[in-house]
């Protein structure tokens, strides 16, 4: 099926440092979404981008929908041991009923203390 | 807790079974979603309803099948499993056909 491409695979950083993920697309999307999954969870929803160029911020993270709303960016400020786990991107098309998400293949994020 | 749950949370069978996995939405969603997380493809979506009629297919088998339920929980039903079926599934759910979806904490199926 369709996916996104997200980089990095996986990241291994110190504690405080910042973190810089990116996803990007062959398609055009209408929404971009950032969730984040620990082991044995449903991914929990980070951040909601709406319009290309949006720049959201929830606490540490900010999130950018890329002007040709093929790509979006998430960025971690001052990591923390609880920050870690995978986090996925996804892509959301609307017309006709498809308001299925594309995911990205995910970023394991581990840090260390 | 996002308040979409699902039933069970984990579920081992054999190949050639039948397996039935629950959701309950989030209190005033209309819209659920059905997808499927194994680790050589990712989290797929598979289907999903919008008050009780399908509305989009995915990467779903035939031999997978679901429903909502006029109180809006939905269903999704596997048949004929084989080893390559074993995943974590996850249903998710939103207001309308395209607000942002909230995920459920999934079922691990393990097909033996």
């Amino acid at each position: 099926g369709q996916q996104l491409n997200q980089s990095p695979q996986s990241m291994f950083i110190q504690e405080g440092e910042d973190v810089s993920m990116n996803c990007t697309s062959s398609s055009i999307f209408n929404t971009w979404l950032w969730y984040k999954q620990d082991p044995g969870e449903g991914p929990v929803l980070l951040i909601a981008l709406y319009k290309a160029g949006e720049l959201t911020s929830n606490g540490r993270l900010t999130a950018q929908f890329g002007i040709t709303r093929k790509d979006s960016f998430l960025n971690i400020s001052a990591s923390i041991p609880s920050d870690v786990g995978i986090y996925f991107c996804a892509g959301q098309m609307y017309g006709g009923s498809q308001g299925n998400l594309i995911f990205g293949k995910g970023t394991k994020l581990s840090v260390k203390p | 807790d996002s308040g979409v749950t699902q039933t069970p949370k984990h579920l081992i069978t054999a190949t050639g079974q039948r397996v039935t996995l629950r959701c309950s939405p989030r209190s005033g969603d209309l819209s659920v979603y059905w997808y499927q997380q194994s680790l050589d493809q990712g989290l797929q979506f598979l289907i999903q309803y919008y008050n009780g009629e399908e509305r989009a297919k995915g990467n779903i088998l035939e031999r997978f099948s679901a429903q909502q339920f006029p109180d809006l929980h939905s269903e999704l039903n596997l048949s004929s499993l084989e080893l390559g079926d074993s995943a974590l599934y996850f249903c998710a759910s939103s207001w309308g056909q395209e607000e942002t979806q909230y995920f459920g904490p999934g079922t691990r199926l393990l097909v033996l």
